[in-house]
């Protein structure tokens, strides 16, 4: 079955990166697109942008312009996640979606990633 | 802040219809198809509608979706107490060149 498999939790100080990835089994990695969406402790979803895992093309959301790099190792189906410069406010559970045709939605979800910001 | 608006809250009792509203713009809801997700307890989101009225297989005809203009609804018919759980919709925003998700609402079963 289609499935989104992520990295484990992470705990890093403010200042530093991290670096969370997704491994895709049961269809064509490069057919679809992989999105990131965030989501702080007892808050809404977050849209952090989008890659187009054939081409490795991408679009950030503008909050994270300049501070997010998506990316993919076609070779292991895995795509990658990396946020610098962390703060406090980063602190969240991050979720990797496959993305479809224009409208269709995002599935299914990886399971999730807390990442942990603390001095 | 999110450019899609939803109650916070919403409830029923078991057999009840419960419906959710979104509230959007013309950039956003406006021009393009909405999506509704559901984040039971401690798991990851679901996709529960696609393209404001569809269902992906698996998902109960419980469910189901509508838009006009700027505003989409989420009906859940016939509520289950499994159907308790935060509800979500989204879509694609043009002025903003990003997907963007709805404030939430909780939904309790009574």
């Amino acid at each position: 079955q289609v499935q989104l498999v992520q990295s484990g939790a992470e705990v890093k100080k403010p200042g530093a990166s991290v670096k969370v990835s997704c491994k895709a089994s049961g269809y064509t990695f490069s057919n679809f697109d992989i999105n990131w969406v965030r989501q702080a402790t007892g808050q809404g979803l977050e849209w952090m942008g989008w890659m187009n895992a054939n081409s490795g093309n991408t679009g950030y959301a503008q909050k994270f312009q300049g501070r997010v790099t998506f990316t993919r190792n076609m070779s292991i189906s895995t795509a990658y996640m990396e946020l610098s410069s962390l703060r406090s406010e980063d602190t969240a559970v991050y979720y990797c979606a496959r993305g479809g045709a224009y409208g269709s939605g995002l599935r299914p979800w990886g399971q999730g990633t807390l990442v942990t910001v603390s001095s | 802040q999110s450019v899609l608006t939803q109650p916070p809250s919403a409830s029923g009792t078991p057999g009840q219809r419960v419906t959710i509203s979104c509230s959007g713009s013309s950039s956003n809801i406006g021009s393009n198809t909405v999506n509704w997700y559901q984040q039971l307890p401690g798991t990851a989101p679901k996709l529960l509608i696609y393209s404001n009225d569809h269902r992906p297989s698996g998902v109960p005809d419980r469910f189901s979706g509508s838009k006009s203009g700027t505003s989409a609804s989420l009906a859940i018919s016939g509520l289950q107490s499994e159907d308790e759980a935060d509800y979500y919709c989204a879509t694609w925003d043009d002025s903003l060149n990003g997907y963007v998700f709805g404030t939430g609402t909780k939904v309790t079963v009574l």
